[in-house]
């Protein structure tokens, strides 16, 4: 159980287009979901929790008009990177909690090229 | 503010031999502590997680952990390590607030034959 599905598992756009990661809960409903940033070699870095059915809380720094969360469904959240620059190219992680408990379980990761 | 240290980058254990991955955290009550493990391209795979009652938690693929409060401390244990086991390791702790986890900076695991 608790299986947490990403799609597309690796992307490449061409500067200035806009891309979409999909983070599916498949055998759970999750009201919270958080999405990540790994640069190679490195730890995660929390970019914003996804609350469904409210406006996602980002974490001082990122650009919040750049990196656009939705959480429409119960099992579904979409990150939307707008106007993608080369600097964005990076491994983007989802996770999700399941109702009442602290544990996260993540998604495979997207791996972002941007040209 | 929550925080987690992993003081080693690196380890290089042979297999077969023992192995404890060193975790230590800073939060101002009970924590709720996390070991994952990624292997490279993909997501992190939840090892084990301590909450409450005994501090000595069992994972999955033989792992286990022991909650230390005096020395604010959750190290990941392994008595016979496999090669299938190298992997980075991420400690997590996550306060009761808000619920985010903040994650140590890794130790990537490596194992000789």
């Amino acid at each position: 159980g608790a299986v947490v599905s990403q799609h597309p598992s690796w992307v490449i756009c061409k500067s200035g287009t806009s891309v979409k990661i999909e983070c599916r809960s498949l055998d759970f409903q999750a009201t919270t979901m958080f999405w990540y940033r790994q640069f190679p070699k490195q730890s995660l870095m929390l970019m914003a929790t996804s609350n469904e059915g409210s406006k996602a809380t980002y974490e001082q720094g990122v650009e919040k008009d750049k990196f656009l969360i939705n959480h429409a469904s119960l099992t579904l959240s979409t990150l939307t990177v707008t106007s993608a620059h080369p600097e964005d190219s990076s491994f983007y992680i989802c996770s999700a909690r399941v109702p009442g408990g602290h544990e996260q379980y993540f998604g495979p990761g997207t791996r972002l090229t941007v040209t | 503010a929550q925080s987690v240290t992993q003081p080693d980058i690196h380890i290089t254990v042979s297999e077969g031999a023992s192995l404890e991955l060193r975790c230590n955290y800073s939060y101002g009550a009970t924590p709720y502590l996390f070991w994952y493990v990624q292997s490279p391209g993909q997501g992190l795979q939840l090892l084990l997680k301590y909450f409450s009652g005994d501090t000595l938690v069992q994972g999955i693929k033989g792992f286990e952990a022991e909650f230390k409060r005096s020395q604010s401390s959750f190290n990941l244990r392994k008595p016979s390590v496999h090669w299938s086991d190298a992997a980075e390791y991420f400690c997590a702790v996550a306060g009761t607030n808000a619920g985010k986890s903040t994650f140590g900076d890794g130790t990537t695991l490596t194992v000789k034959p």
